[in-house]
């Protein structure tokens, strides 16, 4: 079974409003990180932030990760027409990096 | 840089035919890992390697064999291909995975077992 749910499935909003999906986790991690997929296209690494960190910053990208509610969230401000993809939270143990099902997350103009 | 190539990008196969998904990557990084990627599904892990030599199971291996004899390499075999082993196949490499680097994917093989 999958050890990383993104929440929620789908996302749509308008062109320059925030996006934020969340991820919970089962176990303990030694990393979470997020990447993105375009349709058709492999999983292109977005950021990463380890077990002891709780907040990081990557231009409009913000991750948060509580480690006592086994849950993170991505915040991408003032979205653009060209974030549209799916969004995936990779889970990092000690040896595997598994993922959940993903967040779809439209941008309309 | 060519980064993680993976060969063919498309594949047929009939129901009992094997086939060979080819995984190459020129970074030299330790860790090596296949996904199949189902509709609805996300990404689920099937076999990973930790170095040459190295091999474990994942979330679903079953019906999949992998073997790494090089740093660069990491086949996955289907030894009597299935319908439900219709996907799209992921190929992965990152540096290690102890210390937690990002994995770097390749474009994918879209199966189709008839």
């Amino acid at each position: 079974s999958q050890q990383g749910e993104e929440d929620p499935q789908a996302l749509s909003i308008q062109e320059g409003e925030n996006a934020t999906m969340n991820c919970s986790y089962k176990t303990s991690i030694n990393n979470l990180q997020w990447y993105r997929q375009n349709s058709g296209r492999g999983l292109v690494h977005l950021i990463l932030i380890r077990s002891n960190e709780r907040e990081k910053h990557s231009g409009r990208l913000r991750v948060t990760l509580d480690t006592s509610k086994k849950s993170s969230s991505l915040l991408i401000t003032a979205s653009r027409a060209a974030d549209t993809a799916s969004y995936f939270c990779g889970i990092q143990g000690a040896q595997k990096l598994v993922f959940g099902q993903g967040t779809r997350l439209t941008i309309n103009p | 840089n060519a980064g993680v190539t993976q060969t063919p990008k498309f594949q047929v196969l009939k129901t009992g035919q094997s086939m060979t998904l080819q995984c190459a990557q020129d970074m030299n990084h330790e860790y090596m890992s296949w996904y199949r990627q189902d509709p609805g599904m996300g990404l689920r892990l099937i076999h990973y390697s930790v170095g040459a030599g190295i091999t474990d199971q994942g979330e679903v291996p079953n019906g999949y064999n992998v073997s790494r004899s090089t740093t660069e390499d990491f086949p996955l075999r289907l030894l009597s291909a299935a319908p439900s082993q219709t996907s799209v196949y992921f190929c992965a490499s990152s540096r290690n995975q102890g210390v937690g680097t990002e994995a770097f994917f390749g474009q994918g093989t879209r199966l189709t077992v008839v």
